[in-house]
Parts: structure tokens; sequence; C-alpha cells
């Protein structure tokens, strides 16, 4: 079975600075999906970003991108020029796309608060 | 971008009664939809996967006949909370899977039961 670690509970960082979210995984699959997911207050969730596993390049979505080290089993998301907006509960999961249901396997989450 | 409805949003009912969440894909069919449920600064834990016009597979720990789900059609699934005790209020979400690797979530639904 696939585990999905957040070893960050609570990340703050101030508007206009970044900040890097870990996320590591543990799979004997070689092809999988990745996706980080933003929960804010309103506890709709988001998809911010989504990684496939046989991409080498690093998915961007503009001020969102990711560090997907395959060998290393780590998924680390950045976030740029942060924003009060982007205060949110973050989410990493992943996805084996052999398993028929499409299930996703979520991390513990991390708190990112971003202050003025 | 698709989207998924959850209706109600938020209920409250009596301990011993019986509460019905829809969760629909407005604009696109779901193969599979999925019932999560959330604690107050937790993770979403999975209860089922549901297919159209088959059983569900419930995770192990959730028990089939307190939360019963029910997969009509490719555009609608219900979870029915059976007999709501206290312990059962919590936040649920629905997704949706289209036939692609990727879910859509709906807003959830904020039980309380008394």
């Amino acid at each position: 079975a696939q585990t999905v670690t957040q070893s960050q509970p609570e990340m703050s960082v101030q508007e206009a600075e970044t900040v890097t979210l870990s996320c590591t995984y543990d799979t004997s699959e070689n092809n999988y999906y990745l996706f980080w997911y933003k929960q804010p207050p309103s506890r709709q969730m988001i998809l911010v970003i989504r990684q496939e596993a046989y991409k080498q390049q690093n998915a961007t979505e503009n001020r969102f991108s990711v560090n997907f080290q395959k060998a290393a089993k780590s998924f680390s998301l950045k976030i740029s020029d942060s924003q009060l907006g982007d205060t949110a509960m973050y989410f990493c999961a992943f996805m084996n796309p052999t398993d028929s249901w499409g299930k996703l396997q979520f991390g513990a989450g991390t708190q990112v608060v971003v202050t003025p | 971008g698709a989207v998924v409805s959850q209706h109600p949003s938020r209920v409250i009912c009596k301990s011993g009664t019986s509460v019905k969440i829809e969760c629909r894909s407005l604009d696109f069919q779901a193969t599979t939809m999925f019932w999560y449920r959330q604690f107050p600064k937790q993770s979403l834990m999975l209860m089922a996967t549901s297919n159209e016009g088959s059983k569900a597979t419930y995770e192990q720990g959730v028990e089939k006949d307190k939360f019963l789900i029910n997969h009509a059609s490719l555009t609608l699934s219900t979870l029915t909370v059976t007999s709501a005790h206290p312990e059962d209020s919590s936040f649920y979400i629905c997704s949706a899977r289209p036939s692609y690797n990727e879910q859509f979530f709906g807003p959830g639904t904020r039980l309380t039961v008394l």
C-alpha cells in the first residue's frame, strides 16, 4: 500500500515571500500521479497542481511549482509571491492508475498561514 | 472545469434519525464517486468507493449498514447516514472521477447530530 507523508503540520510565511511544503511517498509502482490540493477555510478542495510520474519536467501553475524527485520519492510544493488568499490547508495526494477505482491516498496536510 | 455539487451543505438532525446527502457531477459523467469523512484539522478519510449500478466498496472499519451508498446514475451518488448518533457528526465530502485520472470534489456537508 502506498503512504504519503507530510512532515510539516504548519508553516507561516509573509506576504510576497516563498514557502516550500514537503511531501514524500512510498510506492513500488513506476507510473502514478501526484497532486497537491488546497483546502481553504471554506473547506472546498481545490486542485493546485498535478504531476505524472513518467514526466520528468516539474509541473508549474502560475505561482505554484513542484520539485518532483522520483528516485527520492519526494514531491514538494513551492508557493512563490505568497498571497493572503493562499492561507489554507494543503494536502499532497497519490494516485495509482492501475487501481481501477482511482483512489487518492492523502497526506496528513500542512496548514499554511500567510501573514501581512 | 468539472463541477461537483453536494446537497445539503449543512444539516442538523436528532439522534436516531437518518440523513441523506446527495453528490452530483454537473458537467461530466462520473465513472466512480468517492465519499470521505473529515474531522477538524485532519486529512480526508476515505469511507467508500461507488460505481454506477454496482455495490459500493467500503474501507475497513466503515459500517456499510450505517453508511448506505447508492450510485444510481453516472451523475448522482447518495450517502445515507442511518440512525445517526452524535459521534457521526462530521464533515462529509464527495468526489467524482471522470474517465481520466483525477478527482473533483464537492463543497462538503457538515452534519451535526444532536
